[in-house]
């Protein structure tokens, strides 16, 4: 089956410091990564994704993410974090099984303290 | 652009009434969806459409409708509300295929039946 996950509920980090948002996908073939983040009222915005290529993709507000194949993993990085970062992020991936949607993961809730 | 809007914003519904929650877009995007947002469940498909006078169901689809006449709109139609359709629904669109292609969000909209 299709799916991703975000081992996660929540993460913490000190503002300043480098922040990371785990998530792995299993999929059949090739996968089609993304990362969207929700802040508080708000809808979902797009900060990044990974189709084909170099693994290390950068995004919006100063995030990338790293494409792993062994580890089957699309992590979330950014080398420092602000409060204003402090958000819920959802990874998502192409369901293989049906080539014009979507699986989000459950999301992950950033805390950046001051 | 407006970009993707939503209304209403809230609505409070009791058991058994109808109501349909209404999203435009003005990018002329081909690709329209409905999800669903709920705590620790991430975001669920309920319906798409890949264009006007075509529609699919996605992972969600019971107790919803869907039409899509115009390329703009895309109204979700809850034909008998009942308690677990209590949510917080976003609509998306995308220039082309949601595998490939990045979604821009509504702002959602806060449902609660009673």
């Amino acid at each position: 089956a299709q799916s991703v996950a975000q081992p996660e509920d929540q993460v913490n980090v000190a503002e300043g410091n480098p922040l990371t948002v785990k998530c792995t996908y299993s999929v059949s073939g090739n996968p089609y990564l993304f990362w969207y983040v929700q802040y508080p009222n708000r809808g979902l915005q797009f900060l990044l994704k990974y189709i084909t290529g170099d693994n290390l993709v950068k995004g919006s507000y100063g995030f990338e993410a790293e494409f792993n194949k062994s580890q089957t993993s699309f992590h979330l990085k950014k080398p420092s974090a602000l409060v204003s970062d402090s958000a819920l992020y959802f990874c998502a991936v192409r369901d293989s099984n049906r080539d014009d949607k979507i699986i989000f993961g459950k999301g992950t809730r950033l805390h950046i303290l001051p | 652009n407006a970009g993707v809007t939503q209304t209403p914003k809230f609505q409070v519904l009791k058991t058994g009434q109808s109501m349909t929650l209404q999203c435009a877009q003005d990018m002329n995007h081909e690709y329209m969806s409905w999800y669903r947002q709920d705590p620790g469940m991430g975001l669920r498909l309920i319906h798409y459409s890949v264009g006007a006078g075509i529609t699919d169901q996605g992972e969600v689809p019971n107790g919803y409708n869907v039409s899509r006449s115009t390329t703009e709109d895309f109204p979700l139609r809850l034909l008998s509300a009942a308690p677990s359709q209590t949510s917080v629904y976003f609509c998306a669109s995308s220039y082309g295929s949601l595998a490939y292609n990045e979604q821009f969000f509504g702002p959602g909209t806060r449902l609660t039946v009673l």
